[in-house]
C-alpha cells in the first residue's frame, strides 16, 4: 500500500459526460501528479500541483481540468467525454524533503459508452 | 528531447531463471531513474529507484538494477524468477528541473513454470 488513495475504482459513463476523479496524497506530501495510461499512448503525465498551485502541465486536454485543494486532496474533471478518454488514470504523490520519488495510487479506470 | 525506452515488449522466463529487463534513457544530464511493477489491474508499485552514489541498486522482492552511464542503461535483474512476478514492468526517469516522469513503454513479463 502506497498510502495514495484514489475513488472511484471504476467508473462507467457515457458520451458527453463529466466525471470527477478524487486523489488523497501520502501524509506529508505536498505534490499531486495526474497520469493516464491507454493502450495506444502508454502512460502519460497531465498535470502536477504542488501545495494548491498548479506546478507543470503535460499533454492534458483543455477538457480535462484539475485542482488541489487546501487539505492537499486532488481532483480531475473530465468533461465532454469522449470514446478515446477511456484509460486508466493514476494518481501520485511526493515531496518529502531531498527525494522526488513519487507513489502511486490504485488509479480509476473510465470506461466511455 | 528526454526519452526512456524499453527495447523488449515481451519477454518469457521460466520459474527459477534469472532475469534481465533493459532499460535505455535519453537525458541531457543524468535522470533520476527509477522502474516500477504493474500486476494486472493493479497500480504502479515502485521497486527501485536510482539518484547518485552506489550505482547497482536493491529493490524490493529481490530485483536489482545497476546504472551504467556509458551505456545510458539502467537494466533490472532478478536472480532467480517466482511466478508471482509476472507482470508489467516500467521503467521511467526524471530530472531535477523538470517534475514529470517519463515512462517506457513497458515490458510484460510472462513466467513459465
Amino acid at each position: 500500500d502506497s498510502g495514495v488513495t484514489q475513488t472511484p475504482k471504476h467508473l462507467i459513463t457515457a458520451t458527453g459526460q463529466r466525471v470527477t476523479l478524487r486523489c488523497s496524497p501520502r501524509s506529508g506530501d505536498l505534490s499531486v501528479y495526474w497520469y493516464q495510461q491507454s493502450l495506444d499512448q502508454g502512460l502519460q503525465f497531465l498535470i502536477q500541483y504542488y501545495n494548491g498551485e498548479e506546478r507543470a502541465k503535460g499533454n492534458i486536454l483543455e477538457r480535462f481540468s484539475a485542482q488541489q485543494f487546501p487539505d492537499l486532496h486532488s481532483e480531475l474533471n473530465l468533461s465532454s467525454l469522449e470514446l478515446g478518454d477511456s484509460a486508466l488514470y493514476f494518481c501520485a504523490s511526493s515531496g518529502r524533503e531531498f527525494d522526488e520519488t513519487q507513489y502511486f495510487g490504485p488509479g480509476t479506470r473510465l470506461l466511455v459508452l | 528531447a528526454q526519452s526512456v525506452t524499453q527495447p523488449d515488449i515481451h519477454i518469457t522466463v521460466s520459474e527459477g531463471a534469472s532475469l534481465e529487463l533493459r532499460c535505455n534513457y535519453s537525458y541531457g544530464a543524468t535522470p533520476y531513474l527509477f522502474w516500477y511493477v504493474q500486476s494486472p489491474g493493479q497500480g504502479l508499485q515502485l521497486l527501485l529507484k536510482y539518484f547518485s552514489g552506489d550505482t547497482l541498486v536493491q529493490g524490493i522482492k529481490g530485483f536489482e538494477a545497476e546504472f551504467k552511464r556509458s551505456q545510458s542503461s539502467f537494466n533490472l535483474r532478478k536472480p532467480s524468477v517466482h511466478w508471482s512476478d509476472a507482470a508489467e514492468y516500467f521503467c521511467a526517469g526524471l530530472t531535477g528541473t523538470a517534475s514529470k516522469l517519463t515512462f517506457g513503454t513497458g515490458t510484460r513479463l510472462q513466467v513459465t513454470l
